[in-house]
């Protein structure tokens, strides 16, 4: 058990929909990193927030957006949802911007299990 | 995008030691080599990680070679639940993100 709470596990819902996946992560961790892992891409760096603020974006769709709430969750919101979207996503936390320096770790959560229909 | 190159797929009986190659001859002087390890749609797990000496801790070694342009991570006795694939990732260590490759596919048999 990293620490880090993914949820919805699974998720099943229909093109054009919005969902929400939240994030909370290890307790003290200020850090938290969106990744998206389809069958054909690999995992992707979605973004990062550090305590609250946006620091780091990679290849995250305009019709994705992501917050960091005081209390250091994070919600990924999907909209107008695509076949393509399929996927797991997967949050991670990490005490500083990057990886703990002292230990190189980002902690991941077990992931949400996005289906498109 | 991931500059570390691995090979594709790797077999281990179990018990043997599984010798994961990496090759990073791109390598800044201070960027560090992690390795990870993701377990069948399981979140990555953190396993090591080196800048230029050789590292050891209850998973795995690390063995880096002087130039830096390669690594091998050691499983010293493989067993089945090290069937995963393993990643290999360069970064400084305060960079916002890990930058994840394909890995390396390792299969422990009986």
């Amino acid at each position: 058990d990293s620490g880090v709470t993914q949820t919805p596990k699974h998720l099943i819902t229909a093109t054009g929909q919005r969902v929400t996946l939240r994030c909370s992560p290890r307790s003290g961790d200020l850090s938290v990193y969106w990744y998206q892992q389809s069958l054909d891409q690999g995992l992707q760096f979605l973004i990062q927030y550090y305590n609250g603020e946006e620091r780091a974006k990679g290849n995250i769709l305009e019709r994705f957006s992501a917050q960091q709430f005081p209390d250091l969750h994070s919600e990924l919101n999907l909209s107008s949802l695509e076949l393509g979207d399929s996927a797991l996503y997967f949050c991670a936390s990490s005490v500083g911007q990057g990886a703990n320096w002292w230990t190189g770790e980002l902690f991941f959560g077990e992931g949400s299990r996005l289906t498109v229909l | 995008d991931a500059k570390t190159t691995q090979p594709t797929s790797m077999d281990c009986a179990e018990g043997r030691a599984a010798n994961l190659p990496c090759n990073h001859s791109t390598i800044s002087g201070n960027e560090y080599v992690y390795w990870y390890r993701q377990i069948h749609s399981q979140g990555p797990q953190y396993i090591i990680h080196g800048l230029k000496n050789n590292e050891t801790n209850e998973m795995a070694s690390l063995i880096i070679t002087e130039d830096r342009k390669s690594s091998t991570l050691i499983l010293p006795h493989a067993t089945l639940r090290d069937t995963a694939v393993y990643y290999c990732i360069e970064n400084t260590g305060t960079a916002s993100k890990l930058t994840f490759g394909t890995g390396t596919r390792l299969q422990v048999t009986l």
